[in-house]
């Protein structure tokens, strides 16, 4: 079956402007979660969705937002973009909310802010 | 969220075993160990995981002490494609993986 699919895979902005980046979990998958990803800071979780309802959020400023829809798939928002935000954002789905197992990831949308 | 150490490097011989520790001394009950690993800034790969009981599956083996404050990732037959950064974390029911440094597996020919 296809994978956590994850658009676009790059992009270039500049500061200030906003990006929106996309996640479509595996079919059937209903939670779907975020990290983003720098040299300096690693692995960060941003936020997780279950059933279009926020149900975690990480320690990340206002500018960062998401949401899901009621097939699953679900975007994220940066606004007004700083050169820190360059990363890799990964997405990440599994089955459901009490779910143990595992959380797939997609390949990651990585952004570059000049 | 319970929080995980690990080594930040370790090497391999090819063909080799390799043991990778991770100390998760403040895990609470409920919460499972994982492993993920990630290759060339790919996304993260599961690899195992497990709440009390040592784990097999085709990829590795996962063996948690039984005071579970520590457990062991392993590799039986380390292959070139092995080298990646491999990360333990403890988790719940929930997406949230805290993710720490990791261990670079260097594996060499």
């Amino acid at each position: 079956k296809a994978g956590v699919t994850q658009t676009p895979r790059y992009l270039i902005k500049t500061r200030g402007q906003q990006v929106t980046l996309s996640c479509s979990p595996i079919s059937g998958h209903r939670s779907v979660s975020w990290y983003q990803q720098t040299p300096g800071q690693g692995l960060q979780f941003l936020f997780e969705y279950f059933s279009e309802t926020q149900r975690n959020k990480g320690n990340f400023p206002g500018r960062f937002s998401g949401r899901q829809f009621s097939n699953s798939r679900s975007e994220m928002n940066v606004s007004t973009l700083e050169l820190g935000d360059s990363a890799l954002y990964l997405c990440a789905s599994s089955l459901g909310q009490s779910y143990t197992g595992e959380l797939f990831f997609g390949e990651g949308s990585r952004l570059t802010v000049l | 969220d319970a929080k995980t150490t690990q080594p930040p490097s370790m090497d391999c011989a090819e063909g080799r075993a390799a043991n990778l520790p991770c100390n998760h001394s403040t895990i609470s009950g409920n919460e499972y160990v994982y492993w993920y690993r990630q290759i060339h800034s790919q996304g993260p790969q599961y690899i195992i995981h497990g709440l009390k009981n040592n784990e097999t599956n085709e990829m590795a083996s996962l063996i948690i002490t039984e005071d579970r404050k520590s457990s062991t990732l392993i590799l039986p037959h380390a292959t070139l494609r092995d080298t990646a950064v491999y990360y333990c974390i403890v988790r719940w029911n929930t997406g949230k993986l805290i993710f720490g440094q990791g261990t670079t597996l260097q594996v060499k020919p």
